[in-house]
């Protein structure tokens, strides 16, 4: 079946570091991949997303590639802020149905 | 409001009870799913909508989980006979695409559900 790993937190930084959170997957054909994010209070909401092979996701700073070679697509920002303090789940969707991995929290302190 | 609304938002029952848990998507989305999260993980998927009917349940863990969607746009997960492990938070989400497409999801905040 479909399956989502990602790099297992918390992860704490501080401003203006550079961030890197790994996503693998694993896949029957052709998936497309997501990073959603979840603010403390809020709901999952869409980052960034790619539909296909060497696509690059981009939002808010954050950039992600999808690389089929190694069926990752890893979250990276080269600046991060207090406000990006967040929850940060990789998916994969594919006929219908998302998978998601467990999650990474991220704290960013001043 | 325009988002996509969940309630109630928090529900204590005991263990044995019935619990109906609502989800109203954001007007238009013709595909509608229900996903679990329990503390630590991400969603886990329970059943997708596509208008009224289920185009997969697969996720439903046994058969005192139900959902359906008469109408084509409110759903409700119903759970028979609760039990503690049926602890967690509910999300509903909506998308404008069929799972076909790499639409996007739009969730609710969730219903919190505790069984004591």
């Amino acid at each position: 079946g479909n399956s989502v790993t990602q790099m297992e937190g918390p992860v704490t930084l501080s401003e203006e570091a550079f961030l890197t959170i790994n996503c693998t997957y694993t896949a029957t054909g052709y998936p497309s991949l997501f990073w959603y994010v979840q603010y403390p209070g809020e709901g999952l909401q869409l980052l960034l997303k790619a539909t296909k092979a060497d696509d690059k996701g981009s939002n808010k700073g954050f950039e992600a590639t999808y690389r089929k070679e190694t069926t990752s697509f890893h979250l990276e920002k080269g600046s991060v802020q207090v406000s990006d303090s967040a929850v940060y789940f990789c998916a994969l969707r594919r006929a219908g149905k998302s998978t998601f991995g467990d999650g990474t929290t991220l704290t960013v302190k001043p | 409001g325009a988002g996509v609304s969940q309630t109630p938002s928090n529900k204590v029952t005991e263990k044995g009870k019935y619990v109906e848990l609502r989800c109203d998507p954001i007007s238009g989305h013709t595909a509608l799913y229900w996903y679990r999260q329990s503390l630590g993980q991400g969603p886990e998927f329970l059943i997708y909508f596509q208008g009224t009917g289920a185009a997969d349940d697969s996720g439903l863990p046994n058969d005192r989980f139900f959902a359906v969607r008469p109408e084509g746009s409110v759903s409700t997960l119903k759970i028979q006979r609760t039990e503690r492990g049926d602890s967690a938070v509910y999300l509903c989400a909506s998308s404008l695409l069929d799972g076909g497409a790499a639409g996007e999801l739009f969730f609710g905040e969730g219903s919190r559900l505790t069984v004591l």
